[in-house]
């Protein structure tokens, strides 16, 4: 039962343009959401995140945005940089009363020079 | 996510044996979190514990897997007679606070290879 579902295993773009990852989600019960960027051989590094109760967030290059009633979120990267060539996974929370986070399959991000 | 440590960093077991994998969280953490990744899948919760308890164990498979978090000392992911299928990346997150889920920071990971 895959809750959180990153449908793209794999994405490339060209430095200085934009990057789009999504992810959907099945279960209406989730309330934050997160995305995480993970280079091999470490653990994942959170990166930005957004409370249900707001549509985008904002953090420098990285804009995350929410759309509940098609239980989807996006994550953008602008403009993209070799440095952001990683796997991205989303990651949902709130179904329970515990901390753990719901996380996708990941998709891998090649920014090429 | 300095301060979260793990080790080993790579564990080789035969089938049958028993894996123990630590976790240090960062320095006044008392929350841990364990996920397993599998190749080519997302990380899958298996356990969150507070000092001395465990919370929520819902991810956790019902039989060989075993967690703690003391009051002193690393929490440890034991895994007893472990099966190929066990090899994964294991990673631990720690947070100052529950429920508070962009404070969780993760560890290096530690892989298991079951031969």
């Amino acid at each position: 039962d895959q809750q959180v579902k990153q449908n793209s295993p794999s994405l490339s773009v060209q430095e200085g343009r934009i990057s789009i990852l999504n992810c959907d989600y099945t279960n209406s019960m989730f309330d934050y959401f997160l995305w995480y960027k993970k280079y091999p051989a470490e653990g994942p590094t959170f990166l930005i995140s957004i409370s249900s109760i707001k549509d985008k967030n904002e953090d420098g290059r990285f804009t995350v945005f929410l759309n509940k009633s098609a239980k989807h979120l996006s994550l953008h990267i602008v403009p993209s940089q070799p440095g952001d060539s990683a796997v991205y996974f989303c990651a949902a929370a709130g179904s329970g009363n515990t901390g753990k986070l719901i996380f996708g399959q990941g998709t891998t991000l090649q920014v090429k020079p | 996510n300095a301060g979260v440590m793990q080790n080993p960093r790579h564990l080789v077991r035969r089938r049958g044996q028993e894996a123990r994998l630590r976790c240090s969280p960062v320095k006044g953490h008392s929350h841990v979190y364990w996920y397993r990744q599998l190749p080519e899948e997302g990380l899958k919760f298996m356990v969150y514990l507070q000092k001395e308890n465990i919370i929520d164990e819902s991810g956790m498979p019902k039989e060989r897997f075993s967690a703690e978090f003391p009051k002193e000392g690393p929490s440890i992911l034991r895994i007893q007679q472990v099966v190929r299928g066990d090899s994964a990346a294991y990673f631990c997150a720690s947070s100052p606070r529950g429920l508070i889920y962009n404070e969780q920071f993760f560890g290096p990971g530690t892989r298991l290879t079951v031969l």
